[in-house]
């Protein structure tokens, strides 16, 4: 079945420590979107790509970055993680910015 | 900003009941949607429904749009246990990135 894939589901990391959380695809959609989610608020949209095209959040923290090496693939990077980033990054994609979007599971990062 | 807001922030309901949530957004919209998010999981689209568009209906779900109010009703009908779960609105402005209110959090009692 196409679907979009999270890995690690849970990711556990020290202040500071960089880590990368990664999201796969099947649908082979042109868009893909990072969001945080913390606990009872809305998603927040850290950036998206559109193909190659990478478009940033006014208010995203410098602290992250992204990645994508190809259609399916798209990276999160955290440089210095804070106890603040703490929450569920969901990674999501769609055919189009004004189309649905499909969610992975998302992955759940402790920062210790 | 576009973001919807979800209305109530939390509904509580027996088994069978029918529940009404509500999204009020600020600016025009291209097209409005609903998703559902299990605890600690990822959201699932349940309906898209465009700025043309007064109604749209799929299963027990039926989803509303009055663009002169500026807002959007999803309706459960029959509600179950397994509708337990967050429901959000995303309303898309000139971005065309859809932005997510806080949502409702409904509790289904069996």
């Amino acid at each position: 079945d196409a679907m979009v894939i999270q890995n690690p589901r849970y990711q556990v990391t020290q202040f500071g420590k960089p880590v990368t959380l990664s999201c796969s695809q099947t649908l082979n959609h042109n868009v893909m979107y990072w969001y945080q989610q913390k606990s009872s608020q809305a998603p927040k949209l850290l950036f998206h790509y559109y193909d190659k095209d990478f478009n940033n959040e006014a208010d995203t923290p410098d602290n992250f970055q992204s990645r994508r090496p190809n259609t399916s693939f798209c990276f999160l990077d955290i440089r210095s993680p804070g106890l603040g980033d703490a929450a569920m990054y969901l990674c999501a994609t769609s055919s189009d910015t004004k189309e649905t979007q499909y969610f992975g599971p998302g992955t759940r990062l402790l920062v210790l | 900003s576009q973001q919807g807001e979800e209305d109530p922030q939390a509904l509580s309901i027996q088994e069978g009941e029918n529940a009404t949530m509500n999204c009020s957004y600020k600016t025009s919209i291209n097209n409005l949607q609903w998703y559902r998010q299990n605890s600690g999981r990822g959201l699932v689209h349940l309906i898209l429904i465009r700025s043309n568009e007064r109604e749209k209906h799929s299963g027990r779900l039926r989803v509303t749009l009055d663009t002169s109010k500026k807002s959007s009703s999803l309706l459960i009908t029959a509600s179950r246990a397994a509708d337990t779960a967050s429901y959000f609105c995303a309303t898309e402005g000139g971005s065309y990135i859809p932005t997510f209110g806080r949502g409702t959090s409904l509790i289904v009692h069996p």
